[in-house]
């Protein structure tokens, strides 16, 4: 099992500029979610989806959309990137209804110049 | 708006000390409190907790919770050099729509 992918590892961006970060999972996990990380701040819930078809807004979703058509892929969009959005971000999988033993990928580094 | 704050944000000690990092959380509809290990790239899950006064261990790490505090502690005895690394504390809160709110972190620095 590769367990949980992210790709990239590293993004820089121009302000502006679109992109989207993937994940994808093969543990067959229905909870997936993505997280960023800053210094000082801890980690924080961007989105999350509880099945294929279905997502929903964490604490601070503004900026980003994802959308879920498969069990195995969670792909984070950025529509417009802004310095704010530079940040280090985490996908997660779990299996429901335990969504607590969440398995984090590597984590791809973003900066938006 | 739900809150987890742990203490102290950084902590160095020499390696055999034994440490003790603080979780305290204020969160609507509590489930459980869990603590993550965090070294050069991702968390990687150490315990979970619900129940008050239960004491989870594996190996030199220990942790427990007190509800009526809203508060938890991770203890290392005989601390190594692999044991620096951030360590997380999360709170995970609400029923059918589960939401894991992280704090901040403790830096725990082992010097040989």
């Amino acid at each position: 099992n590769a367990g949980v992918t992210q790709t990239p590892k590293f993004q820089v961006l121009k302000t502006g500029q679109s992109m989207t970060l993937q994940c994808a999972q093969d543990m067959n996990h229905e909870y997936m979610s993505w997280y960023r990380q800053d210094p000082g701040m801890g980690l924080r819930l961007i989105h999350y989806s509880v099945g294929a078809g279905i997502t929903d807004q964490g604490e601070v979703p503004n900026g980003y959309n994802v959308s879920r058509s498969t069990t195995e892929d969670f792909p984070l969009r950025l529509l417009s990137a802004a310095p704010s959005q530079t940040s280090v971000y985490f996908c997660a999988s779990s299996s429901i209804p335990d969504p607590y033993e969440q398995y984090f990928g590597p984590g791809t580094r973003l900066t938006v110049t | 708006e739900d809150k987890v704050v742990q203490s102290p944000l950084s902590l160095v000690v020499h390696e055999g000390d034994t440490v003790t990092l603080n979780c305290s959380y204020e969160v609507t509809n509590f489930r459980s409190l869990l603590w993550y290990k965090q070294e050069k790239k991702a968390p990687t899950f150490l315990f979970m907790l619900t129940s008050s006064g239960i004491e989870k261990k594996s190996g030199r790490l220990s942790s427990i919770l007190d509800k009526k505090e809203l508060s938890s502690i991770l203890n290392i005895t005989a601390t190594q050099t692999g044991d620096s690394a951030i360590y997380l504390c999360a709170v995970l809160s609400n029923f059918g729509n589960e939401k894991l709110t992280f704090g901040t972190g403790t830096r725990l620095t082992i010097i040989p």
